[in-house]
């Protein structure tokens, strides 16, 4: 299976300031045939189910705001948060579908500073 | 407007058994492959499995393999999980997800607001 880990497990930032949360994947999720990253991040807030913002690694999902960004290739990526919000406190997780055994990363928490 | 609403879940006992429910709306729910994706308290989420469009074809994680099965009822418009021998390792809110997977879009991008399964004796 392909494992996912995170850094930092949590972090606090400013209002206004930039979050940046990173993932590697024990193998490389790009496939060759496409040169897509099947690696997306979701987030999640307190109570509710978590919810897609980026797909094949810097797709944004539609209606997701544009100061989320993702970025990387191969085995290490990265979800920014341009200038963060009070509605972005949440868990933030990576997810790879290189292969049918999904896996998702251990989750960042973002808190306010 | 395109929704999951899980049912079913509940307390049991170790050992025992459960069969929980996705109802699907809003969307033309035999075109799509469905996921179920589990949350123990105050944890992350594990993927425990999935199945095609038209049910012929399922994975699952190794941690519920031979002890869960995934399927699906296309013309009710439901996903199911049957869930036999747990354990407390499996209690966590169970969601249901859809995958979208096409050449301009991948990602679970429609999910349940979960059902919350509980092993206790």
């Amino acid at each position: 299976d392909i494992v996912m880990t995170q850094s930092p497990d949590s972090l606090a930032v400013s209002l206004g300031e930039r979050a940046t949360i990173n993932c590697k994947s024990s193998q490389s999720v790009l496939y060759s045939s496409n040169n897509k990253n099947y690696l997306a991040w979701y987030q999640q807030k307190p109570g509710q189910p978590p919810k897609l913002l980026i797909y094949w690694a810097s797709t944004r999902e539609s209606g997701v705001p544009d100061r989320f960004s993702g970025s990387g290739s191969g085995t290490d990526f990265t979800l920014t948060i341009s200038s963060l919000q009070a509605e972005d406190v949440a868990v933030y997780y990576c997810q790879q579908y290189y292969n049918t055994l999904i896996t998702f990363g251990p989750g960042t928490k973002v808190d306010i500073k | 407007e395109v929704q999951l609403v899980e049912s079913g879940g509940g307390l049991v006992q170790p050992g025992g058994s459960l069969r929980l429910s996705c109802a699907a709306s809003g969307f033309t729910f035999s075109s799509y492959w469905m996921h179920w994706v589990r949350q123990a308290p105050g944890k992350g989420l594990v993927w425990v499995s999935r199945i095609n469009s038209d049910g012929s074809s399922t994975s699952y994680a190794d941690s519920v393999k031979g002890r869960f099965t995934i399927s699906r009822d296309n013309a009710k418009n439901t996903l199911y999980l049957q869930m036999n021998s747990l354990r407390a390792e499996d209690t966590a809110v169970y969601y249901c997800a859809r995958i979208t997977v096409t050449t301009s879009k991948f990602g679970m991008d429609v999910w349940g607001q979960g059902t919350t399964v509980t092993v206790s004796s």
